[in-house]
């Protein structure tokens, strides 16, 4: 099983404000990693894959970068709708595991 | 338009069986990878099974082995999930979703709405 270690688990930032989140894995996994936001009592949408790739639709704003172990979601400029909880998703090798997420709030 | 509704969810007892659906339009259902993800109230996710195009593969995350069987009507553009013994552990939102695969792997590009399932005495 690939671990994985998400970080912060908790983000307090303002609007127009950079935010990172980091997904860190217990073995290298390549670039075969996901990135997904939610919202309170919706389903994810998918934001990245293969680790620096925007899924069609989603805001330039957002990016992915890494490979190996440590990969990095950016939000350049933080908007309202900004606010939610985000996932990292490992699909190198079975079981297909998810970050613990990182819940982005108003500071 | 993609749309991937899900139903079945409800309350059952421990050691009780439930049976998900996943109703798919707007694309060709049967060109696709399909899974579920799970998510316990209040905690991450968790992904739980997926299966080939043709139904010929199917893979489960190891707590669930033996107790759930995913599987799909191509003709019917649905998925399922037969889960038997359950647990209180396995009280979550389930989500079907489509699987995106490429050189290994996949991610999930489009999510249902998700249908609860609590496992309760």
């Amino acid at each position: 099983v690939i671990w994985m270690t998400q970080s912060p688990s908790l983000l307090s930032a303002s609007t127009g404000d950079r935010v990172t989140i980091s997904c860190r894995m217990s073995q290298g996994i390549s670039s075969y990693l996901a990135w997904y936001q939610q919202k309170p009592g919706k389903a994810p949408e998918l934001l990245i894959y293969a680790a620096s790739t925007l899924q069609s639709g989603v805001p330039s704003r957002f990016s992915g970068s890494g490979s190996g172990t440590d990969f990095t979601l950016t939000i350049s400029c933080l908007q309202s709708e900004d606010f939610a909880t985000y996932y990292c998703q490992q699909y190198y090798s079975f079981p297909w595991t998810f970050g613990q997420g990182t819940k982005v709030e108003i500071k | 338009e993609v749309q991937l509704v899900e139903s079945g969810g409800g309350l059952v007892q421990p050691g009780g069986s439930l049976r998900l659906s996943c109703a798919a339009s707007g694309f060709t259902f049967s060109s696709y990878w399909m899974s579920w993800v799970r998510q316990a109230p209040g905690k991450g996710l968790e992904w739980v099974a997926n299966i080939k195009q043709d139904g010929s593969e199917k893979y489960y995350v190891d707590s669930v082995k033996g107790r759930f069987t995913i599987s799909r009507d191509n003709a019917k553009n649905s998925l399922y999930l037969q889960m038997n013994s359950l647990r209180a552990e396995d009280t979550a939102v389930y989500y079907c979703a489509r699987a995106i695969t490429m050189v290994r792997g996949a991610w999930f590009d489009y999510w249902g709405q998700g249908t609860l399932v609590t496992v309760s005495s």
